[in-house]
């Protein structure tokens, strides 16, 4: 099945620390990698829409400048939380679809807990 | 504007069926997806519906009425590991999911 690792699993740093997530498709191809943010008891709130070869397309309310986001390739994008801060800490999550079909879901990656002191 | 409607919260015995609706109001629609979330997990993609009707598999199935913008999700014979939330989420006609905040569900013995 489809397979999507994220790295790092968990992350505790500073505060003003740039704190960087990679999301890869592991046996899939997708243009299209989602980036969401849940706070403990509270559902999913996507950030962004990353595309492979273009500028991500963030949800309104999410600062670009913050949170970057890059998608260099079919199998990879990766999100940088720059000077996070302890209101960043949360569970980060990608997701990708597949190239073949929009029919095919959204597989989601394991998940980063970030905390930040 | 777009809105997805799940129950917060469900209790159920094991053993037991349990169903969870969602209703959704989308502009455009292109298929209904259903995920589990374990507390602390990601979600893992559970259903998939685009035309209406019942889709099986295994101790899960899924059903959905496009007229009336309505899903259920029925699990059977449940498991404690099925305590869990189960996420309605939408493809709108921008092939975008919208998310409902998920229904928890507790499973007793």
């Amino acid at each position: 099945g489809a397979v999507v690792s994220q790295h790092p699993s968990w992350v505790i740093c500073k505060s003003g620390t740039s704190v960087k997530i990679e999301c890869r498709s592991l046996d899939f191809q997708a243009t299209t990698m989602f980036w969401y943010r849940q706070f403990p008891k509270q559902s999913l709130m996507l950030m962004a829409t990353s595309n492979e070869g273009s500028k991500a397309t963030y949800e309104q309310g999410v600062e670009k400048d913050k949170f970057l986001i890059n998608h260099a390739s079919l199998t990879l994008s990766t999100l940088t939380v720059t000077s996070a801060h302890p209101e960043d800490s949360s569970f980060y999550i990608c997701s990708a679809r597949p190239l073949t079909g929009e029919a095919q879901p959204q597989h989601f990656g394991d998940g980063t807990r970030l905390s930040i002191l | 504007g777009q809105n997805i409607d799940q129950p917060t919260e469900m209790t159920a015995t094991e053993g037991a069926i349990v169903q969870i609706n969602c209703t959704y109001q989308t502009s455009g629609f292109n298929g209904l997806f259903w995920y589990q979330q374990h507390a602390g997990e990601a979600p893992t993609f559970l259903s998939y519906n685009v035309l209406d009707g019942l889709e099986e598999k295994g101790r899960f199935s899924s059903f959905l009425s496009r007229s009336k913008g309505y899903s259920y999700l029925l699990l059977k014979e449940l498991q404690m590991k099925d305590s869990a939330s189960y996420l309605c989420a939408v493809r709108d006609s921008n092939y975008q999911l919208i998310w409902g905040a998920g229904t928890k569900l507790i499973i007793k013995p």
